[in-house]
């Protein structure tokens, strides 16, 4: 079946350091992909998605290209801040046949930023 | 804020017994998702509901079950409760089926 590989956390940083989150995925068909934030005590929050192969997803300065070749989302920040730790899950959504979609997330990847 | 509601925020109970959590999706949306989020199994995917029929199911037990109102609000309800199914509860909803999901801040079930 479907399946999302994200890399095992933490990561820890420095400010204004690169952050790379990597993730692949395992479908059949066009899923499209998604990275959600959770902060401390909150629900998900969209952080960015990509429809399709090559499209490029981004938001307050995060960003990830849908790589259909590698079949991989990898995250990409070129200077994080402190407001940034939070854990970051890669998902993909799976369309069913009866219209229905489910979403399967990988296990999340815990980020730690230092001042 | 995302718009989605859950209802109640914590909730503690005893093995065996039998709970119900209520998701009210923002405004609008027609689609209702449901996800349980724990330790050892990550987040995972249960139920979806669109304008209050299922569409799709996923790793949901025989103990759990879900619908969706006219009103578009859901309910999962869990019976016969273990201890291995304290976790938090996520509802998310959707305008449209397959687009952006909001999700809500959980419900904590804590089995004792």
């Amino acid at each position: 079946g479907n399946s999302v590989t994200q890399m095992e956390g933490p990561v820890t940083l420095s400010e204004e350091a690169f952050l790379t989150i990597n993730c692949t995925y395992t479908a059949t068909g066009y899923p499209s992909l998604f990275w959600y934030v959770q902060y401390p005590g909150e629900g998900l929050q969209l952080l960015l998605k990509a429809t399709k192969a090559d499209d490029k997803g981004s938001n307050k300065g995060f960003e990830a290209t849908y790589r259909k070749e590698t079949t991989s989302f990898h995250l990409e920040k070129g200077s994080v801040q402190v407001s940034d730790s939070a854990v970051y899950f890669c998902a993909l959504s799976d369309p069913q046949g009866t219209g229905g979609f489910k979403t399967i997330f990988g296990a999340g990847t815990r980020l730690f930023v230092k001042a | 804020d995302s718009g989605v509601t859950q209802t109640p925020k914590h909730l503690i109970t005893a093995t065996g017994q039998r709970v119900t959590l209520r998701c009210s999706p923002r405004s609008g949306d027609l689609s209702v998702y449901w996800y349980q989020q724990s330790l050892d199994q990550g987040l995972q995917f249960l139920i979806h509901y669109y304008n209050g029929e299922e569409r799709a199911k996923g790793n949901i037990l025989e103990r759990f079950s879900a619908q969706q109102f006219p009103d578009l609000h859901s309910e999962l309800n869990l019976s016969s409760l273990e201890l291995g199914d304290s976790a938090l509860y996520f509802c998310a909803s959707s305008v449209e089926t397959g687009s952006t999901q909001y999700f809500g801040p959980g419900t904590r079930l804590t089995v004792l």
